[in-house]
């Protein structure tokens, strides 16, 4: 079945760039919509964007234009930026892959999750 | 930033059947917009519990099920378990968003 394998630093200096990768296997990255989640310490769950096979996207208002989500079709990655990270970023970071050719689909499957640290 | 109100926290000795509401409005659940609730165990990747407001993925018993009505929807888990004891979020699309909406998580305990 498809499995998320999630990459990248668990600590990241404040007003530098975060970045993680999503590695999809098990099947295609193609004719799906991919989104970031992320969950604060003590929080709930909070969309941080999506992007389509295709490359369109769209990202979370709250992230002020500090995130980019891209993706690798050949390499059945997507990936996440976020820039001028802060303390209130640090949470664990989870991809998930969402509807089949709809934007209005549910999260099935999600990656492991990386808990990513804001701290110098 | 939830727009998807639940209740804190609900809970029920093993076997009851316990309940929890997903309250939201017409930009989301009021519109024609599925809702979705995943069950959340510390340390672990959130599961799909139940898509399309009342579906099943394969798997999951058939103890948990789903309604949507108006802008609210409602989770249900029936002869409650130790193992069900985790914390449980809806999510629906919004339209005033053009994204994805969660709701504030409520937290099962079984006494």
């Amino acid at each position: 079945q498809v499995q998320l394998q999630q990459s990248g630093p668990g600590l990241v200096k404040p007003s530098e760039t975060l970045s993680l990768t999503c590695t999809v296997s098990g099947g295609s990255i193609s004719t799906y919509y991919w989104s970031w989640v992320r969950q604060p310490p003590g929080k709930g769950l909070e969309w941080i964007g999506y992007i389509y096979y295709r490359g369109s996207t769209n990202y979370n208002p709250s992230l002020k234009g500090r995130v980019t989500i891209s993706i690798d079709t050949s390499k059945n990655q997507v990936s996440l930026k976020l820039t001028s990270v802060a303390a209130a970023d640090t949470a664990v970071y989870y991809c998930a892959r969402g509807g089949f050719r709809s934007q209005l689909g549910w999260f099935d499957p999600w990656g492991q999750g990386t808990l990513v640290i804001v701290s110098s | 930033q939830s727009v998807l109100t639940q209740p804190p926290s609900v809970s029920g000795a093993p076997g009851q059947r316990v309940t929890m509401s997903c309250t939201g409005s017409s930009s989301n659940i009021g519109s024609t917009y599925d809702v979705h609730w995943y069950q959340h165990l510390p340390g672990t990747a959130p599961k799909l519990l139940i898509y399309g407001n009342n579906n099943r993925p394969s798997g999951v018993p058939d103890r948990f099920s789903g309604s949507k009505s108006g802008t609210s929807a409602s989770l249900a888990i029936s002869g409650l378990q130790a193992e069900d004891e985790a914390d449980y979020y809806c999510q629906s699309y919004d339209s005033s968003l053009s994204g994805y909406v969660f709701g504030t998580g409520t937290k099962v305990t079984v006494l």
